[in-house]
């Protein structure tokens, strides 16, 4: 089954502790995106990349890092130096030629204590 | 940053009843505009993509429509079902690779 998968589901990390999320995609997309979901808000765009070895910022992407070294994964770092990392985080690759239609895994939400 | 709106927030529908929701966007530099639904613990899937100014998408008993001179969408839904319950997002994107997006109608269809 083609699809996006992150892992894990639920996690829970003491406040300074950076901690990695990660996502995988077996859909052969170049284009992959993290978003934030808060409550009441939309969901914003944190880093995206379009291809191996390249990445860029998105609206929000202050206190968290990512690294692109294979097609099949985009895994995000929250850092310590991230204010409000308590969320909901949303992985997505996107369809080539698709009016930047994107696939969405089934999230993580990150409870920082 | 863009402003892409929704509304209402939430909605509760009785079972049967149809029912519609509004998604507003820039007008100018219009690309794509793209509803997803999203269900408790689930991932978000795609509904439709609408491209051309008077655009009409049908899937089932859920339409949508376009006007992009104005700057709104329509998502439409006729003879609510409980599995309709969910939030619905609309996404807009002016020909660059970023969607952004409303903050979602959540829609509860009462039995």
């Amino acid at each position: 089954d083609g699809g996006i998968t992150q892992s894990p589901k639920y996690l829970f990390r003491k406040e300074g502790q950076n901690v990695t999320l990660s996502c995988e995609q077996n859909l052969n997309h170049d284009a992959m995106y993290w978003y934030r979901q808060d409550p009441g808000q939309g969901l914003r765009l944190i880093y995206y990349s379009q291809i191996v070895n390249d990445f860029q910022k998105g609206d929000i992407a202050e206190g968290y890092s990512v690294s692109r070294e294979k097609k099949e994964s985009f895994p995000l770092t929250v850092t310590s130096a991230q204010k409000n990392p308590t969320a909901f985080y949303l992985c997505a690759s996107r369809a080539p030629g698709s009016y930047n239609e994107q696939f969405f895994g089934p999230g993580t939400r990150l409870t920082v204590l | 940053i863009l402003n892409v709106e929704q509304s209402p927030q939430s909605l509760h529908v009785q079972e049967g009843d149809s029912t519609n929701f509004t998604c507003s966007f820039p007008s100018s530099n219009f690309y794509a505009l793209h509803w997803y639904r999203w269900e408790t613990a689930k991932s978000p899937e795609a509904l439709f993509v609408m491209t051309l100014n008077g655009d009409e998408k049908k899937k089932g008993r859920i339409s949508a429509t376009l006007n992009t001179k104005e700057g709104y969408s329509y998502l439409y839904i006729k003879g609510s079902q409980p599995e309709d319950s969910a939030t619905y997002l609309c996404a807009f994107n002016f020909g660059n690779e970023k969607l952004t997006f409303g903050t979602g109608t959540r829609l509860t269809i009462i039995p």
